[in-house]
């Protein structure tokens, strides 16, 4: 079975401090596609950061970073210095190669940051 | 950046209305596009995979004869609630997959549907 498991219904974390996300997979699909995806309650989805199963580092885009570790198969987004605006909905997706470019979801994390 | 165009962001109407929403690609060629339902607090639900010039693909539990989608050109496709009632209400939103590319899909600001 193609699935994405989040842990974390919901995450306080102090401003500047860092978050972990957490985000476990499955799939038979040796080639797959990770993604974080950023929900504000404006409710537009916004890519934050891609993984793919064949990269050999790990992906990070500014102060996102992904903890891939396949051999758990797990991708957890790291979150560094967070900022207020950072308190959304987090969702983490999979899209295996054989899903003809379908997104499996994770059921999503809010993350509140705190003053 | 590739960006995608919902439309209307914001619907309210009577039970029995039928509501169309658009998904454009504003600057890429999207010859596959996904509509997705979200409720309260939920993750996105896959309703339907959109295929320019072939019928969508829906998901196990969507009616289609409910939910009508055409996908007739490379950059657009629509999404119609038939008779739809309070039930429908929801939050929709579709994102698309660029041809040129293996970026990952990008998503309209989503639609909410409210019928009364």
């Amino acid at each position: 079975a193609q699935k994405i498991t989040q842990t974390q219904p919901g995450m306080f974390v102090q401003e500047k401090e860092a978050v972990t996300l957490d985000c476990t997979y499955d799939t038979s699909d040796p080639s797959y596609g990770l993604f974080w995806y950023k929900q504000p309650s404006s409710g537009e989805m916004i890519f934050l950061i891609y993984q793919g199963s064949y990269d050999q580092q790990n992906a990070t885009e500014g102060r996102y970073s992904l903890n891939f570790q396949k051999a758990r198969k797990s991708a957890n987004l790291v979150i560094s210095a967070s900022q207020l605006g950072d308190s959304a909905m987090y969702f983490c997706a999979m899209s295996p190669r054989r899903s003809n470019y379908q997104l499996i979801w994770g059921a999503g994390t809010k993350l509140i940051i705190k003053p | 950046g590739a960006v995608v165009s919902q439309h209307p962001s914001r619907v309210i109407c009577k039970s029995g209305t039928s509501v169309k929403i658009e998904c454009r690609s504003l600057d890429f060629q999207a010859t596959t596009m996904f509509w997705y339902r979200q409720f309260p607090k939920k993750s996105l639900m896959l309703m339907a995979t959109s295929n320019e010039g072939s019928k969508a693909t829906y998901e196990q539990g969507v009616e289609k004869d409910k939910f009508l989608i055409n996908h007739a050109s490379l950059t657009l496709s629509t999404l119609t609630v038939t008779s739809a009632h309070p039930e429908d209400s929801s939050f929709y939103i579709c994102s698309a997959r660029d041809d040129s590319n293996n970026q990952p899909q990008h998503f309209g600001d989503g639609t909410r549907l409210s019928i009364l």
